[in-house]
């Protein structure tokens, strides 16, 4: 069993949908929970993060983390094509070194 | 400041051969990690230095593969030996680093380096 498990998709929506994607992990040491875009053929970039349990929000996204559930979730509000894209969960201990991923959800925003 | 530099973007070599990526950090980020990701995965983590020091290593760095921070700036990784299996996205991120502000541990990744081997 992977410590972070994802559905790889694809996942399709129409323009201006509520988008709601998540992760499920197993190692209750994780303290922080990554976002990451990354569209083809590019680096990962950090949408959001959160430390420990709760919600933080940015604009049309919104990350949930709820340890006890060890469930993590990323909205995404008034989808737009230009999201589409993979999203990457990611994790680490509270020594922050080392990031653990998902497989990356593949999001398609149609017009 | 530009970002995670990774270089070069693409790299097609034939089974057998050495090859070396590129990294260089935001400047004043004093940890640099190596990736490795392929096709329909995440990135999987290789190693990580803070400063010139390598501290972690990864199962996945076999002993074809060799990093080296010197001066604690830019960063190498180096693929001796290349197989077909050797084919993927490696990602190089850096953070600032431990201690101070929590937002100062986040990584921030490169475009990475495509690496092909026939």
């Amino acid at each position: 069993q992977k410590e972070v498990e994802q559905d790889p998709g694809p996942l399709s929506v129409p323009e201006g949908a509520i988008v709601s994607l998540n992760c499920t992990y197993s190692n209750s040491a994780f303290q922080y929970f990554m976002w990451y875009r990354q569209y083809s053929r590019k680096g990962p970039e950090l949408l959001m993060y959160t430390y420990s349990s709760g919600n933080k929000e940015d604009g049309r996204f919104t990350a949930q983390v709820d340890k006890s559930s060890k469930y993590i979730s990323l909205f995404i509000r008034d989808s737009q094509p230009s999201d589409s894209a993979t999203y990457l969960c990611a994790m680490s201990g509270g020594g922050f070194q080392k990031l653990v991923f998902g497989t990356g959800t593949r999001l398609l925003v149609s017009p | 400041d530009t970002g995670v530099s990774q270089n070069p973007r693409h790299k097609i070599t034939k089974r057998g051969q050495n090859v070396t990526f590129r990294c260089d950090p935001i400047s004043e980020h004093n940890r640099l990690y190596w990736y490795r990701q392929t096709l329909g995965q995440g990135p999987e983590f290789l190693t990580y230095f803070q400063n010139e020091a390598q501290l972690e290593k990864s199962r996945l760095l076999s002993d074809r593969f060799s990093a080296e921070r010197p001066k604690g700036s830019f960063s190498t990784l180096e693929i001796q030996r290349t197989e077909q299996g050797d084919s993927a996205m490696y990602l190089c991120a850096s953070s600032f680093g431990a201690g101070g502000a929590r937002d100062k541990n986040i990584q921030y990744f490169g475009a990475g380096t495509r690496l092909s081997v026939l």
